[in-house]
């Protein structure tokens, strides 16, 4: 069946430490975007690639980084540098010749600093 | 800049209609969502609408959309347990991006 995977579902890290959330899409979409979900708020969105091997900054990409060498994987790193990273993390993609623009999401990525 | 403003919290009984509602700010948005996130989940598209419509019906869902107040409502009727989800509401505002504003989400109780 085609979708979104992210791995981990789960992910416990220590202050200081880089974690990288996993995202791949078999949907053939050209475009992938990583939002952050916390308590009562909406979406924010952290980075999007419409292209392989170009990606934009969203509105909140301090202290992330992202890479899109494969039109399929879209990966998240939480650097050490980002101040509060505890949150749940979602993966999305979007075919950009659909005039609707609706997106498809993963399960999801919940991330803990301990 | 561009905003989405829901209400946090619903509260209905089974078989009742619920409506949750949702004001936007940018007058351009070409197409507006509803989407739907179970605990600990993905969201789900539930409906969405263009912008030169007023009104959207699928089957138990139905999509308000009123341009001159920039108001958006997603009405579903005889509602079920089923339905206990957060619902968020979110408008696209540059065409063929993908990039989509999303609101705080709405979290609907269905009691028994």
């Amino acid at each position: 069946d085609g979708g979104i995977t992210q791995s981990p579902k789960y992910l416990f890290r220590k202050e200081g430490q880089n974690v990288t959330l996993s995202c791949e899409q078999n949907l053939n979409h050209d475009a992938m975007y990583w939002y952050r979900q916390d308590p009562g708020q909406g979406l924010r969105l952290i980075y999007y690639s419409q292209i392989v091997n170009d990606f934009q900054k969203g509105d909140i990409a301090e202290g992330y980084s992202v890479s899109r060498e494969k039109k399929e994987s879209f990966p998240l790193t939480v650097t050490s540098a980002q101040k509060n990273p505890t949150a749940f993390y979602l993966c999305a993609s979007s075919g950009l010749d659909r005039d609707t623009g609706e997106l498809f999401f993963g399960e999801g990525s919940r991330l803990t600093v301990l | 800049g561009e905003d989405v403003e829901q209400s946090l919290f619903l509260s209905v009984r089974e078989g009742d209609s619920s409506v949750i509602n949702c004001t936007y700010t940018d007058s351009s948005s070409t197409y507006l969502y509803w989407y739907k996130q179970e605990p600990g989940a993905g969201l789900q598209l539930l409906t969405y609408i263009f912008s030169n419509m007023d009104m959207k019906q699928d089957q138990r869902l139905t999509v308000l959309l009123n341009k001159k107040d920039k108001h958006l409502s997603l009405r579903i009727a005889d509602t079920q347990t089923g339905d206990s989800a957060i619902y968020f509401c979110a408008e696209s505002i540059v065409r063929n991006t993908g990039k989509l504003i999303f609101g705080q989400g709405t979290t609907l109780q269905v009691k028994p």
